[in-house]
């Protein structure tokens, strides 16, 4: 069965801090990976990695997918209170349309 | 604000009740989804339309059916709902399906209270 684990479930940081966020897949025929960050209500779109391995980048945030590890990491460099979110990764496969979601990983950044 | 726009925010409805949910986008995008969230879990797929047409149903209950007038509207109608319903309901959008590399779009969601 096709599954996603993210590691760890929750992080309590200081802001300025340096964060890593893990997520390794098993999927089947595997596409691609996909981070999101869930404050409230509508999870946003961050990054869309695939096997490829180029690494993404948005400002403070970064993401990189390890095919040989099925992993990939998010950073959050000198992270700030408005990072506190549940950050979400999913995987996509090649033989259908869903998604498969992660657990999250719940981040509190406090001043 | 996202575009995929969903309507209401928040319901609450009896279980005899029949209600609809809205979500619209304007993105041009020929995928759209619903999902249902509970608290602290991840979003989990309900159906998925493709160029206005099921193309997944997760097996998900006849009180909740769904339908694509066009390609910009979904609606999820509800009827005789139970309270282990009540839940974030959240719309999304993609350019293509996800098996495409068509990453999804996302509502805000309406927050569903079965009483």
């Amino acid at each position: 069965e096709d599954k996603v684990v993210q590691s760890p479930l929750s992080l309590v940081v200081h802001e300025g801090d340096t964060v890593t966020l893990n997520c390794s897949y098993e999927v089947t025929n595997f596409r691609s990976l996909l981070w999101y960050k869930q404050e409230k209500k509508a999870p946003t779109f961050l990054f869309m990695l695939t096997s490829s391995g180029i690494e993404k980048k948005s400002g403070r945030l970064s993401s990189i997918l390890d095919k040989k590890e099925l992993s990939s990491i998010l950073n959050i460099t000198a992270t700030q209170t408005g990072d506190s979110a549940i950050y979400l990764c999913a995987g996509t496969s090649y033989n259908t349309d869903k998604l498969i979601f992660g657990t999250g990983t719940r981040l509190q950044v406090f001043p | 604000d996202t575009e995929v726009t969903q309507t209401p925010k928040h319901l609450v409805m009896g279980m005899t009740n029949k209600k609809s949910l809205k979500c619209e986008q304007h993105m041009g995008h020929r995928a759209m989804y619903w999902y249902k969230q509970k608290a602290k879990k991840p979003p989990e797929l309900m159906f998925v339309y493709s160029y206005e047409k099921l193309s997944i149903n997760e097996s998900v209950p006849s009180r909740f059916s769904p339908e694509c007038p066009n390609s910009s509207l979904l609606n999820l109608h509800l009827h005789a709902l139970q309270p282990e319903d009540s839940a974030l309901y959240l719309c999304a959008s993609s350019r293509g399906t996800a098996r495409y590399n068509s990453p999804l779009h996302f509502g805000n969601g309406t927050r569903l209270t079965v009483t």
